[in-house]
């Protein structure tokens, strides 16, 4: 059966610092992956997805980017964090032998808190 | 006029009773439709999903399908404590993905 892990699950980040933010996904290969941010009252905003290792399409302009080092692994990074990058960052995978907006899988996601 | 409506909520219901969930949506090349469940500090998990219009059962859930009206329902039977989460809606078609808000539900002992 197929697993994502997200890490760390908590953390809290002082303005101005770097982030990196890692999703493995288990059992299976060639997914399609995405990084969601979830704000209180606002749903999901899609950030960034992937269809293969170094393809990656950006949703929203900002001051986050993702990379995809590896067929099951995606990093979401920050240079410098802002008071508005805090939120609850929730990586997804969907099979590649579906459309790649098909159904999406969800890992326990992190919860960032900006200071 | 918004992609996915769903009323955020929250609604409360006692024990036992029957949760009545919905959806919106203008966007007809939607095709598939899935409702997922998010306890509170998790990530959502997929409940329920179908591409046809009509009923689709799963034990205390069912969802429903309305695609000449754009209108999607989750019902919850004889609901239990362990159901309170939000519930958010979740539909695809044409390389779009959209998701409703979420649905806060809770159900009181």
């Amino acid at each position: 059966s197929q697993t994502i892990h997200q890490w760390p699950a908590t953390l809290v980040q002082p303005v101005g610092s770097p982030l990196s933010l890692e999703c493995t996904v288990e059992g299976t290969s060639n997914p399609n992956l995405y990084w969601y941010r979830q704000a209180a009252g606002r749903g999901l905003q899609l950030l960034f997805y992937s269809v293969g290792i170094g393809q990656i399409s950006s949703e929203v302009p900002q001051n986050l980017s993702a990379s995809r080092p590896q067929d099951r692994q995606f990093i979401l990074s920050s240079k410098k964090l802002l008071l508005s990058d805090s939120g609850f960052y929730l990586c997804a995978w969907g099979p590649l032998d579906r459309a790649s907006t098909d159904t999406q899988y969800f890992g326990p996601g992190t919860r960032l808190t900006v200071l | 006029q918004k992609e996915v409506e769903q009323d955020p909520g929250p609604l409360s219901v006692p024990e036992g009773a029957i949760v009545s969930l919905n959806c919106t949506y203008s966007n007809s090349a939607f095709q598939y439709f899935m409702w997922y469940r998010q306890y509170s500090r998790k990530g959502p998990e997929l409940l329920m999903y179908t591409y046809s219009s009509g009923n689709k059962e799963d034990g205390r859930f069912t969802a429903q399908v309305d695609k000449s009206s754009k209108y999607i329902s989750l019902f919850i039977r004889d609901s239990q404590p362990s159901d309170s989460a939000t519930y958010l809606c979740a539909m695809s078609g044409n390389n779009r993905l959209a998701f409703g808000k979420g649905n806060q539900v809770v159900v009181i002992p």
